[in-house]
């Protein structure tokens, strides 16, 4: 099992542009959710979904799409990219019977 | 609303030494589960324990233990005779189920340097 993957590792986007991370799980996990993590802030939950079709915001959404159309996939889009939206992007998922999230390498992107 | 705090921004110690890192959290839900997470140099999250609600058992594992106490709603990590690898961040995660959300909140972090 390849666990839970993230691309790209690195993005670096002018103000204004758009673009999606990808987020990927192989282990039939019906929770994915998007996490930022900021300096000195710990993680805060973008968007999350409890299985395919179902999504819901999370504490710091806005600027940000997610759509679930497989167990698989959960990707997150950047409509329109801002400097505050410079962190790095964790990807996590879990099941009903493991209780734990389990995490992505991330994406850091920098917003000029 | 759910709440992680990790008083203790950054804890330096001399390898061999023994470290607690404190975490206390808020919530109303009856059910719930709290988390320690490792985060390396190398940027990736490492799960390390999980607790529920209604087990108050503590748990050593090696050099680690955890001591849960919901009377004080605080969920410690100790680390004994601390080596260089255990150089890292630790956060302190809560997931309240009642809803059935599985969302986790962080704390904000203890970055942990263990001196050679």
């Amino acid at each position: 099992n390849a666990g839970v993957t993230q691309t790209p590792k690195f993005q670096v986007l002018k103000t204004g542009q758009s673009m999606t991370l990808q987020c990927a799980q192989d282990m039939n996990h019906e929770y994915m959710s998007w996490y930022r993590q900021d300096p000195g802030m710990g993680l805060r939950l973008i968007h999350y979904s409890v299985g395919a079709g179902i999504t819901d915001q999370g504490e710091v959404p806005n600027g940000y799409n997610v759509s679930r159309s497989t167990t698989e996939d959960f990707p997150l889009r950047l409509l329109s990219a801002a400097p505050s939206q410079t962190s790095v992007y964790f990807c996590a998922s879990s099941s009903g019977l493991v209780i734990e999230q389990f995490f992505g390498p991330g994406t850091r992107l920098t917003v000029l | 609303a759910q709440k992680v705090t990790q008083a203790q921004t950054e804890i330096s110690v001399v390898e061999k030494e023994d470290v607690t890192l404190d975490c206390v959290y808020e919530t109303r839900d009856t059910t719930y589960y709290l988390f320690w997470y490792k985060q390396p140099p190398s940027g990736e999250l490492v799960f390390l324990i999980r607790r529920n609600s209604f087990d108050e058992q503590n748990e050593i594992s090696g050099r680690y233990s955890w001591n849960f106490q919901k009377s004080t709603s605080s969920f410690n990590f100790t680390i004994t005779a601390s080596q260089v690898v255990d150089s890292a961040v630790y956060f302190c995660a809560l997931s309240a189920t009642d809803t059935g959300r599985r969302a986790l909140t962080f704390g904000s972090g203890t970055r942990l340097q263990v001196q050679p």
